[in-house]
């Protein structure tokens, strides 16, 4: 297993473009999430999904992010019309469900998305 | 509001000197602590995790409720601890992390 696995690993376009982005888990991994980390700062949480379902969703996350995860498996961001300020890195990261307190996350390579 | 300040955006320390990278908090609950460690060209992996009271790579870190404090430290630093270190936070059972800046750490032969 190589663990998760994000592509692209670059995204250059122009603004106002539609770009998606892909995230494959680890493979027994049920809980997945999305993060964007600008420079200087640490990685924002984006979005959250348990399985299929997307159960919770950040206030950054604007009407132009949408995500998804059908059958549980990778999942992919959708950016529609983007903006200069999408410019960022998008990290994805899993876990698995457990008992003991929240599991550790496993973060992939991120994908650096970068407006023109 | 929960919130994860690392006050120190760059530290640099000598090679077998003792490293202390500074975390707090402000949570209304019980909150889970963490640190991550991103080092150069590679992903961002875990640390620690303070439900685990271990020591990874000589680090340890102690959380302080009373002062909301989840300080990380090494008695005697090495060459290969420089890297970006990030304290996390999670509030909830889902495990949704809020990070704070990050700490760079350089350490010089």
């Amino acid at each position: 297993d190589t663990g998760v696995s994000q592509n692209p690993r670059h995204k250059i376009t122009k603004r106002g473009q539609n770009v998606t982005f892909r995230c494959d888990p680890i493979s027994e991994h049920n809980r997945l999430y999305w993060y964007r980390q600008t420079l200087g700062q640490g990685p924002e949480f984006l979005t959250y999904f348990q399985n299929e379902a997307q159960l919770e969703k950040s206030r950054l996350l604007s009407d132009r992010f949408s995500a998804e995860r059908p059958k549980g498996s990778f999942s992919t961001l959708e950016i529609q019309r983007t903006e200069q300020g999408d410019s960022a890195m998008y990290l994805c990261a899993s876990s698995l469900y457990g008992t003991g307190g929240v599991q550790p996350q496993h973060f992939g390579d991120g994908t650096r998305l970068s407006i023109l | 509001a929960q919130r994860v300040t690392q006050p120190e955006k760059l530290l640099s320390v000598f090679k077998g000197a003792p490293v202390e990278l500074k975390c707090n908090y402000s949570y209304s609950g019980s909150p889970e602590l963490f640190w991550y460690v991103q080092y150069s060209r590679q992903r961002l992996q875990l640390l620690l995790r303070h439900i685990s009271r271990e020591s990874i790579k000589g680090f340890t870190a102690d959380l302080n409720k009373g002062e909301t404090s989840f300080h990380l430290k090494k008695p005697f630093a090495q060459e290969e601890d420089s890297a970006m270190y990030y304290c996390a936070l999670s509030g909830n059972s889902w495990g949704k992390l809020q990070f704070g800046a990050g700490t760079q750490v350089v350490v010089t032969p």
